[in-house]
Parts: structure tokens; C-alpha cells; sequence
């Protein structure tokens, strides 16, 4: 099983600063990697798929990179609506999904 | 407008059973692969179930395998994943999920395993 590993598990940011988010993978990928944006009490919501794709409805300033076992998500200039646990997922071997453990970015 | 809707949570004894169901809407449910992905309560996602479009293939997480069934109504437009056998470590919320990478998500439903 390809265990997926998230740092930090909290990342403290003031408004209008970038968060970078690190997701790695046990072995490659490629690039079938997924970020999703949770609120509180909320459903997860797509954000990012193939490692770099941004999912419909989210802003420019979401963007992810990486490919095989490294991936990141950057947040430039964070907006108050921004502030949420992020998790990533890949999908290299369907359908067993492998999630990380979630990133937790607060308002600091 | 695509649109999962959860149902059938509640609370269950250990050893209990429960169906969980999953409407889906604004698609079409029969040309679509769908999943069980859970959450307890403070804590991360963990898939746990995954079928075909047609409901021929099926796949379970480990935690789950034996225990958990999951099955499709294509005809109802509707998603199934029955839970036999439940301990605490089943207690959470469950979503539904369309596709992979999970481009839609039910609103969830909590199960919860308690005596």
C-alpha cells in the first residue's frame, strides 16, 4: 500500500501570506495526486487533480506541482475563506485512493 | 446541478448492522464509478469501498473487507454500502464519492458505535 504522507500537520498564516503545503508519497505516483479543501462540518471539495489541474471554482492563487513521490500545494496571498485542512490523495492504482493525513492552516 | 444526498446513519451496537444509501442526481449514475470514503470523528479520510459503474467490480479497504458490502440500484440512481459486523473503529461520518480523483461528494452521514 502506498502510504501518503502530509507536512506539516498545522500550518499558521497570516492573511495575505503564501502557504506551501508538502504531500509525499511512499513510492511514484506520477501524477495522479488530488488535493481537496476541507471546511469545518463541510464535505471535502476537489481542488486540485493530476498534481497541477485546478478544479473548477477555485482561484489562481490555488496551484500544485510535483510528480512521482513529492508533490506541493501553494496558496498565494490567503484569504480569509482560505483557512481549512487540506488533504491529499493519490489515485495510481485505482480505486484504492490513498489519503495523507491532512494539513490543518490556521489563521495566525 | 450534480448532487450526492447520504441517508442512513444513525447510532449501532457493536456487532450491529447498517445500510447506508446514496442518491445521486444530475448525472449519469450508470456510466460512473462511485466509493465509500470515511472520516471519524478528528481525524483524516480513509477510502473504504469502491465499485464499478456497472456494479460487477467491487473493492474494499482492508479494515473493511468481510465485513462491508457495497452495491448499486442503477435503475434507482442509488448507492449503497451495507455494515455488518461494527465496532467503535467504524464510528464516522461517511460520504459517498463520484469518480476518482472524488470531483463530488455527498454531504455525509454519521454512524456512530456505541452500546
Amino acid at each position: 500500500e502506498i502510504v501518503m504522507t502530509q507536512s506539516p500537520a498545522t500550518l499558521s498564516v497570516s492573511p495575505g501570506e503564501r502557504a506551501t503545503l508538502s504531500c509525499r508519497a511512499s513510492q511514484s505516483v506520477s501524477t495522479n495526486l488530488a488535493w481537496y479543501q476541507q471546511k469545518p462540518g463541510q464535505a471535502p471539495r476537489l481542488l486540485i487533480y493530476d498534481a497541477s489541474t485546478r478544479a473548477t471554482g477555485f482561484p489562481a492563487r490555488f496551484s500544485g506541482s510535483g510528480s512521482g513521490t513529492e508533490f506541493t500545494l501553494t496558496i498565494n496571498s490567503l484569504q480569509s475563506e482560505d483557512f481549512a485542512v487540506y488533504h491529499c490523495q493519490h489515485y495510481n492504482n485505482w480505486p484504492r485512493g490513498t489519503f495523507g493525513q491532512g494539513t490543518k492552516v490556521e489563521i495566525k | 446541478e450534480v448532487q450526492l444526498l447520504d441517508s442512513g446513519g444513525g447510532l449501532v451496537q457493536p456487532g450491529g448492522s447498517l445500510r447506508l444509501s446514496c442518491g445521486a442526481f444530475g448525472f449519469t449514475f450508470s456510466r460512473t464509478a462511485m466509493n465509500w470514503v470515511r472520516q471519524a470523528p478528528g481525524k483524516g479520510l480513509e477510502w473504504v469501498s469502491s465499485i464499478s459503474y456497472s456494479g460487477d467490480t467491487t473493492y474494499y479497504a482492508d479494515s473493511v473487507k468481510g465485513r462491508f458490502t457495497i452495491s448499486r440500484d442503477n435503475s434507482k440512481n442509488t448507492l449503497y454500502l451495507q455494515m455488518n459486523s461494527l465496532s467503535a473503529e467504524d464510528t464516522a461520518v461517511y460520504y459517498c464519492a463520484k469518480d476518482i480523483p472524488h470531483g463530488q461528494w455527498g454531504q455525509g452521514t454519521l454512524v456512530t458505535v456505541s452500546s
